[in-house]
Formats: structure tokens, sequence, C-alpha cells
């Protein structure tokens, strides 16, 4: 089993709600990352877990939280989000997420988020 | 600072040509470079990945990249596409010593026309 799913596939919120994206493995893996990508462009990494802690934030604004409640699990929680944070939001997993960088990425299908 | 250059942004072709997408890297440390391939509405798939050892590395659909160090680039060949492998195609690199973090090129869409 090589996938990484995630929930949900599209969401429209307003810019006072508090919503929450979701992903999942079961591939053992211990490393987990949120990307964001916007349309016509390359994925920009947002939060590595590694081992469930924390590992990179690529100063995110905080309306942004991650959160890793156990080794398969990975939540994106949103609060008062901006219209330009609309985009495709990209979960990935990796077998450690540590040195040397050969991990294999795997990436699920993404949320479509549209922020009015 | 290490960075990943993908010229073409688009490359049309026709079913059944050859194709090369081109892929160019910096960086003054070694790298570990990986061809993604985004379907439309989807999210990326490994395509290939460059680690170490033979510098022709080859997908199960066809695909090939050579990793050619002397000219630091990374390019994607086809012999013959098909009108399925129209997608956008991203190169990447990780680099050694660095935290774990894949650094993408600006991608190439590749729309393969009957």
């Amino acid at each position: 089993d090589t996938e990484v799913t995630q929930t949900p596939k599209h969401l429209v919120m307003g810019m006072t709600n508090k919503k929450s994206l979701k992903c999942e493995q079961h591939m053992g893996h211990r490393a987990m990352y949120w990307y964001k990508q916007k349309a016509k462009k390359p994925p920009e990494l947002m939060f590595v877990y590694s081992y469930e802690k924390l590992s990179i934030n690529e100063s995110v604004p905080s309306r942004f939280s991650p959160e890793c409640p156990n080794s398969s699990l990975l939540n994106l929680h949103l609060h008062a989000l901006q219209p330009e944070d609309s985009a495709l939001y990209l979960c990935a997993s990796s077998q450690e997420g540590s040195l040397p960088p050969t991990d294999t990425q795997y990436f699920g299908p993404g949320t479509r988020l549209t922020v009015l | 600072a290490q960075s990943v250059t993908q010229l073409d942004s688009q490359v049309p072709v026709f079913e059944e040509a050859p194709v090369e997408l081109r892929c160019n890297y910096s960086s003054s440390v070694s790298v570990y470079l990986f061809w993604y391939v985004q379907y439309p509405n989807q999210g990326l798939q490994l395509l290939l990945k460059y680690l170490s050892g033979s510098t022709l590395v080859e997908s199960i659909n066809g695909f090939e990249a050579e990793f050619n160090k002397s000219q630091t680039s990374f390019h994607l060949r086809k012999p013959s596409v098909h009108i399925s492998d129209t997608a956008e195609y991203f190169c990447a690199v990780s680099k050694s010593g660095a935290t774990n973090k894949l650094i993408f090129g600006t991608g190439t869409l590749l729309a393969v026309q009957p």
C-alpha cells in the first residue's frame, strides 16, 4: 500500500471559518509533509514532521497550524484565512525524513481549498 | 543557494514522437535528483530518481533520465510519447547535508497531440 489519502477533496470556506485538512498514510513512514501549490506553480514546502515532531516550518503564517497526532495522521488546521490562501494543499510522506535526504516522498491527491 | 531550472514551461509534441524535458540544477554539494509527474487534478507521483551509481535511470513507463555532473543536468527523455503522458513534470533536488527538503523546478507541461 503506497497510498496517501487526503480529506476533503474540495473545501470552500469564508475568512472567519475554522476548518481542518486531514492526511493519512499506512506505509509506516515516519516523516510527513504539507505543501501548498498555486495554479501553474511548483509545490512549496510548508511544514515537515519527523517522528511526530515538527522539524521544519517554512515561515508559514500562524493562521495555518499543523498537528501530528500519531505517526499515521497529519492535520492542518485553518483559521482566518485570506483569499490568497486559495490553493491545492498536498500532503506527502517518506520513510525516514532524516539525513541524507534520499527518501522518496509519496504524495496524496491534495485538497483544493477556496477561501471566499 | 541551490536551485532547479526547467527552462521550458511547455513542450508540445505529437504522439509517438520523442521528447526531452530539460532540467538543470545548481549546487556546490552532492545532490539527489528526482522527476515527479502530476496528472490533471491529481497529486505528484515519483517518476524516477538518481541517488548514486549508474547515471542513467529508467522508469517503468518508458521514461529515462541521465545525470550529467559536468553539465549539472538531469534531462528527462522518452523515445515515443502517448497521449496519456500529457501532464506537468517537475524536476526536484534534495541536498546532501540539508534537512529533508525537496526543491522543485517550475515545471514543464508536456502536451501530447494526436
